[in-house]
């Protein structure tokens, strides 16, 4: 497709249980970000990966979350032994180069839940 | 580290009103973006501004950006019920990688 695609779009999550979250970018796109939106809150970073460098990943709440783009296109954001805390919108997004001010390119995003 | 906010939280005006967001970056901006974000959407990116002082327009919409690049602004002129959403600065800071630092965000309500 031509844009960000992520999946699952939804995913309930027992607490405890392990979650894998993928973002396909757009075909080309070198950078890639994770972010995390809690209800009624802007994105927070979670990570950076140019191509499949992981350049930043101060954003990352604690050890339980793992970022991947072993390829340089698609990524997956691991959660581990989830909690309540983590219950958000998890952001994929994308943009062509590296330099600063190219246009990003958000996801719908996968919406989890962890009761 | 680096924090964007934004006044007010919330607006609700009368269609045909005027609204006004501002964002305010307790460091320079290398760059600054606008977002808007429906609800249960994700954000679609508006609008960069990248020199101090910059004023661009789109339509209905005018985003300033102010001299010192630490803060910036959104005005809609005469809202329509389509303007309804949440409205996010990101800023950016100098040099490296583009990481965008969004504000708090202002959620428009506009009564028809």
């Amino acid at each position: 497709g031509a844009g960000v695609s992520q999946s699952p779009r939804y995913k309930v999550a027992k607490r405890g249980q392990d979650v894998a979250l993928r973002c396909d970018p757009i075909s080309g796109h070198v950078s890639l970000f994770w972010y995390q939106q809690a209800l009624g809150q802007g994105p927070e970073f979670l990570t950076y990966f140019q191509n499949e460098a992981q350049l930043d990943k101060s954003g990352l709440p604690s050890d339980r979350f793992f970022a991947e783009r072993p390829e340089g296109s698609v990524s997956t954001l691991k959660i581990q032994r989830t909690q309540q805390e983590d219950s958000a919108v998890y952001l994929c997004a994308s943009s062509l180069e590296v330099r600063s001010g190219n246009t990003i390119y958000f996801g719908e995003g996968s919406w989890l839940t962890v009761v | 580290g680096q924090q964007v906010m934004q006044i007010p939280q919330y607006q609700h005006v009368q269609e045909g009103e005027d609204f006004t967001t501002y964002c305010n970056s307790s460091t320079t901006l290398s760059n600054i973006q606008w977002y808007k974000q429906r609800p249960g959407g994700h954000p679609v990116f508006l609008i960069q501004l990248v020199k101090s002082g910059e004023v661009k327009k789109q339509k209905r919409l005018t985003f300033q950006f102010g001299e010192a690049k630490k803060n910036s602004s959104l005005h809609i002129t005469a809202t329509q019920t389509t303007d309804v959403g949440t409205y996010f600065c990101a800023g950016l800071l100098s040099g490296g990688y583009q990481k965008v630092t969004f504000g708090t965000g202002t959620k428009l309500q506009v009564i028809p």
